[in-house]
């Protein structure tokens, strides 16, 4: 059974202040992983995918890297807006090309305060 | 990205009605799959929606009470039957193109009462 973990639950920084949040995941046979934005009220917004260990992406202040058992989303000099719940699911393959869909963790609520 | 639209955005019903849930993709997807987000839980996947053919569901959810159909590439509805207070949820679709990625439509908020 697919598992994906995060830590840590909830996080408050200080505008400016860098951290890292911690996806531990186990699958069998890793399609991807993916990092989601939430903001209430709304539906996940993508925000990376990652698919081979060794694999980084960046975007703006945020940037994603992943090992063969977990991932990380590290954030730099946050600011208020990038106060939201951080999602991360993985995706095993199917025989045939097709995919399976996501399991996801319970997420990592991030408070940036001004 | 792929813009994904639901129907209804939100909804109070009566315990013991059904309701139906739109999802409409704006570009060809491989896979579309609905999903389930409790309140103040993450998402759990509910069933992927096979064009044409039966949905294929997880663990814990059955079509009796969530039937699915998908009778084209880019639309799908959700049917939650008979419903309780335990399920009030938001409840969410998805679509995913092989090589891109997966994308989520802004839900529907049920509260069932």
């Amino acid at each position: 059974e697919d598992q994906v973990t995060q830590s840590p639950e909830a996080l408050r920084l200080q505008e400016g202040e860098s951290s890292s949040l911690n996806c531990s995941y186990t699958v069998s046979g890793l399609r991807g992983l993916f990092w989601y934005r939430q903001d209430p009220g709304k539906g996940p917004e993508f925000l990376f995918t990652l698919y081979s260990a060794g694999e980084e992406k960046e975007k703006e202040r945020l940037k994603a890297t992943l090992t063969k058992k977990e991932s990380f989303l590290h954030i730099t000099a946050p600011k208020p807006e990038d106060s939201a719940t951080y999602l991360c699911a993985v995706q095993a393959g199917r025989a045939g090309g097709g995919a399976d869909g996501l399991t996801f963790g319970k997420g990592t609520h991030l408070i940036i305060q001004p | 990205s792929a813009v994904i639209s639901q129907k209804p955005s939100r909804d109070i019903c009566q315990r013991g009605t059904s309701l139906t849930i739109q999802c409409q993709v704006d570009s060809q997807v491989t896979m579309m799959f609905w999903y389930r987000q409790q309140p103040g839980q993450s998402l759990t996947l509910i069933a992927t929606a096979n064009q044409g053919s039966e949905a294929t569901y997880e663990s814990g959810f059955v079509i009796d009470k969530f039937p699915i159909s998908r009778p084209n590439l880019t639309f799908s509805t959700l049917t939650v039957s008979n419903m309780s207070p335990e399920d009030s949820s938001i409840y969410l679709c998805s679509g995913y193109r092989a090589g891109k990625t997966q994308y989520f439509g802004p839900g529907t908020r049920l509260l069932v009462l």
